[in-house]
């Protein structure tokens, strides 16, 4: 089944305390991009990759880091998380020209 | 920059009442558009989307938008809406080259009352 896979769905940290949200996807996509989102703001973009190695800042991409090693996986970094990073975030792959984005189920992040 | 309008944060209808959720956009050429729904807990779906041709398009249950390029709108209709519409929706626009991402408005709540 095709499909974005985010890991953890649910999480709560402590401020400070380094993490990784993962995300990998199976349909061999060369763009992936994270979201989060907040009340009444939507979703805002953090980072895109367009291709392996390639990756470039969104809207909102500070105090977040991201990686693509590989085609499939685009881990979302989190060096020193702090409260107004609480949110719903969301990984997003998609093939490119004539189609649309494919979206994971959403990791909840609560930094305390 | 792309960037897209939805002036409606909730939106509230009986059920078996038409639906009709507005959506404007800015981007300098022709845009590729999207509506997607988002159900209490879940994560993104794909309803529809418009890349070229007619501007008039079908999605899944139920759901059309039509692209009007004079008005830079895509607004999304439903002519009977039934309780499990309620969610919040979410129009996006995507330039046809570049990352390929989309840039998303900041949704529209829908409630349906019985």
């Amino acid at each position: 089944e095709a499909q974005v896979t985010q890991n953890p769905r649910y999480l709560i940290t402590v401020t400070g305390k380094k993490l990784t949200v993962t995300c990998s996807q199976n349909m061999n996509h060369e763009y992936m991009s994270w979201y989060r989102q907040d009340p009444g703001l939507g979703l805002r973009q953090i980072y895109y990759s367009m291709n392996v190695e390639v990756t470039d800042k969104g809207d909102v991409p500070e105090g977040y880091k991201v990686s693509r090693k590989e085609k499939r996986n685009f881990p979302l970094i989190l060096e020193s998380p702090s409260p107004n990073q609480t949110s719903l975030y969301f990984c997003a792959s998609s093939s490119g020209l004539n189609t649309e984005a494919f979206f994971g189920q959403g990791t909840r992040l609560t930094v305390v | 920059a792309q960037s897209v309008t939805q002036p409606d944060i909730h939106i509230t209808v009986s059920e078996g009442a038409s639906l009709e959720l507005r959506c404007n956009y800015s981007y300098g050429a022709t845009p590729y558009l999207f509506w997607y729904v988002q159900s209490p807990g879940q994560g993104l779906q794909l309803l529809l989307k418009y890349f070229s041709g007619d501007t008039l398009v079908q999605g899944i249950k139920g759901f059309e938008a039509e692209f009007k390029r004079s008005q830079s709108s895509f607004n999304l209709r439903k002519p009977s809406v039934h309780w499990s519409d309620a969610a919040e929706y979410f129009c996006a626009v995507r330039s046809s080259g570049g990352s390929y991402i989309p840039t998303f408005g900041r949704g529209t709540s829908l409630i349906v009352h019985p």
